[in-house]
């Protein structure tokens, strides 16, 4: 298994302003995804993470917008730029502990976001 | 490309009642399945997965699931409810392909489970 730590886990913004979000992992982990959520809704992949290199962005998500770093394989963040309204949402970091399909994915507690 | 079917929104249980939220999907290959519930204000816990071999899963807090390979479906069943299995509950499949799906999970809309005294 893996505990995750997300931060923050709720923000207030104001447009035009950029928020990052960190995911912290207790242990090394293989693959690192960032999720989209209206409350009450289906999760949206954002991109996978990749670490030392770029992230690999979802149909729909450009990287000037959601740029993602993750400098070591416990660790990464998800920054939303420019910010507006329609960015309000739930966002969070899921892990894959090891490399498989029969892996299940953990989840941080989300963070999130309002942007007024 | 894969997909995940709910086809329920919300399901209405009386406690002591069973339990089921339907789940139907689609993938190349074969599936590897996963059911995750979502509490308010809290991020997705794993419940159970299907990989391989007993179509039956049990899991976590008293749930189960079968996989039925004919009907691609993999409902989540719980014999008798309580109230606090109120929650948001998410079926998932990945393709068992990896380099089809690049490990990447498909999620369902979600079922909204309210267990009523």
């Amino acid at each position: 298994s893996a505990v995750i730590s997300q931060k923050p886990s709720r923000d207030i913004c104001q447009r035009g302003t950029s928020l990052t979000i960190q995911c912290q992992v207790d242990s090394q982990v293989t693959m690192m995804f960032w999720y989209r959520q209206q409350p009450g809704q289906s999760l949206t992949l954002i991109a996978t993470a990749n670490q030392g290199s770029e992230a690999t962005y979802e149909s729909g998500f450009v990287i000037d917008k959601f740029p993602i770093s993750r400098p070591n394989l416990t660790f990464s963040t998800l920054t939303v730029s420019n910010m507006s309204p329609e960015d309000s949402s739930i966002y969070l970091c899921s892990v894959l502990p090891r490399w498989g399909g029969d892996t299940e994915a953990f989840f941080g507690q989300g963070t999130r976001l309002t942007v007024v | 490309a894969q997909s995940v079917a709910q086809p329920e929104d919300q399901v209405n249980v009386a406690e002591g009642n069973p339990l089921t939220v339907k789940c139907t999907y689609s993938v190349s290959g074969n599936p590897y399945l996963f059911w995750y519930v979502q509490y308010p204000n809290r991020g997705l816990q794993f419940l159970l997965k299907y990989i391989t071999g007993d179509n039956l899963v049990k899991g976590s807090y008293g749930f189960e699931a079968e996989f039925n390979k004919s009907q691609t479906s993999f409902h989540l069943k719980k014999p008798s409810a309580l109230v606090s299995d109120s929650a948001l509950y998410f079926c998932a499949v990945r393709s068992a392909l990896i380099k089809a799906a690049g490990n990447k999970l498909t999620f369902g809309g979600g079922t909204r489970v309210l267990v009523k005294p």
